[in-house]
């Protein structure tokens, strides 16, 4: 139930390209749903975060998509470039605790 | 601007040794917590505290423990390290306020032998 499953677990992107990143989830105690960015040696960063009552939310180059009736959520990276390259993590919270996705190594290539 | 630090970015511990990491962060922050991170598996919650001298156990807590004396500062105890706690460590606190943003350290890399 506290799970969130995350695919996939690599990405290879083209520069330019988009890069799709998918999470589902159980709990429907869940009330928020933030994507992470980690750079190698750092830790993770805030990148984006949706809440359930609104089905899409835009920052830049970052998408989140939300489908609630399917309980899955997922982040687009429009125009990927190199320096996207990282892991991203996708979470959902329930009361004080956040639940991690097992997280995507994203490589773009140049 | 935000920090949370943790003091030891690498560490090298002997099977059965008691080992301390520490974290503090400048941020005023209620809520911290401890979370393991190993490839595959992604950020797995060990305990996490929500007020001094407050815990509650995460996802995975058997083999840690933890300590939180001052709001600013939150410890967790390998009582006796085992090979299968070699890992990342890594360290986050948050309100829970605006943007619900956890703030990670750096991460403390524990190498048990």
């Amino acid at each position: 139930q506290q799970q969130v499953k995350q695919s996939p677990q690599s990405l290879i992107v083209q520069k330019g390209g988009i890069s799709i990143i998918n999470c589902a989830y159980e709990n429907t105690a869940f009330d928020y749903f933030p994507w992470y960015q980690q750079f190698p040696g750092k830790g993770p960063a805030l990148l984006i975060a949706i809440r359930p009552d609104v089905s899409e939310k835009k920052e830049g180059r970052f998408t989140i998509s939300f489908n609630k009736s399917a309980k899955q959520f997922s982040l687009h990276i429009m125009d990927s470039q190199p320096g996207d390259s990282a892991t991203y993590f996708c979470a959902a919270r329930n009361g004080n605790k956040l639940v991690f996705g097992a997280g995507t190594i994203l490589r773009v290539k140049s | 601007d935000v920090k949370v630090t943790q003091s030891s970015r690498y560490l090298v511990k002997r099977t059965g040794e008691k080992v301390f990491l520490e974290c503090v962060q400048d941020m005023d922050h209620e809520n911290m917590f401890w979370y393991r991170q190993d490839p595959g598996l992604g950020l797995r919650l060990i305990y996490f505290s929500y007020d001094v001298k407050m815990k509650e156990k995460g996802d995975i807590p058997e083999g840690y423990s933890v300590s939180r004396e001052k709001k600013e500062r939150f410890s967790l105890i390998l009582e006796s390290a085992s090979t299968n706690q070699t890992s990342m460590y890594l360290c986050a606190s948050t309100l829970w306020e605006n943007t619900g943003e956890l703030f990670f350290g750096e991460g403390s890399r524990l190498t048990v032998l």
